[in-house]
């Protein structure tokens, strides 16, 4: 069935960077915009950028913006998202979500498991 | 910027009908979407434009929006209904998804 797979998680220091991916399958992955949502623990959920399924356009959260990038490579199925300048408060499961439209912002129709990013001296 | 509330939780007996709100400025001039998470799982969508349903959701799940608030109603809840819920908006004025904070479903 149609999926999404993160991965790139781990342990990383403050002030260190890390890229995240994720890969897509079994749909057609340049037809829709895409997400990253995270969510430190024990917490809810919190939207941290989005791209368009050509990549023309990319909205960030107010927390992340300047720090965090997020980029897709349609050939590979694969989203990504780099983030640098890694602070505490970046702490938590990091999910990649489907959009269920191409260009506008609209439900989250698939979630991949989540991968748990960790930023600790 | 935009902001959602929701009430930190919610409980009900089974059998009965959970309604679970989301309050916004004017979110009635928006469409709402609802999530529905387990723990240790991701996020599944369980309604969409304020009240459609992505197919295997089960009609017991419905949505409605109006005014300042949008409400998820879950009839005849069963065991398998307690989880987080999550409501969500597009917000253009600031170019920013916004989610609400959560509620948590017990089911007694």
């Amino acid at each position: 069935q149609v999926q999404l797979v993160e991965s790139g998680g781990g342990v990383v220091q403050p002030g260190g960077s890390l890229r995240l991916s994720c890969a897509a399958s079994r749909f057609t992955f340049r037809n829709y915009g895409m997400h990253w949502v995270r969510q430190a623990p024990g917490k809810g959920l919190e939207w941290v950028a989005f791209t368009r399924y050509d990549g023309s356009n990319k909205y960030y959260a107010d927390s992340v913006k300047g720090r965090f990038t997020i980029s897709r490579d349609n050939s590979k199925n694969t989203l990504y998202l780099q983030m640098n300048s890694l602070r505490a408060e970046d702490t938590a499961v990091y999910y990649c979500a489907k959009d269920s439209t191409r260009g506008t912002i609209d439900a989250f129709d698939i979630w991949g498991q989540g991968t748990m990013l960790t930023v600790s001296s | 910027s935009y902001v959602l509330t929701q009430p930190p939780s919610v409980s009900v007996a089974p059998g009965k009908t959970a309604r679970i709100t989301c309050g916004g400025n004017n979110i009635g001039s928006k469409s709402v979407h609802w999530y529905q998470q387990k723990p240790g799982q991701a996020p599944v969508l369980v309604i969409y434009n304020d009240g459609d349903r992505p197919s295997g959701i089960p009609e017991r799940f419905s949505g409605s929006n109006s005014g300042n608030t949008a409400t998820l109603t879950i009839s005849r809840v069963e065991a398998g209904d307690e989880a987080d819920y999550y409501c969500q908006v597009w917000d253009s004025g600031s170019d920013h998804v916004v989610f609400g904070g959560g509620t948590k479903l017990t089911v007694l």
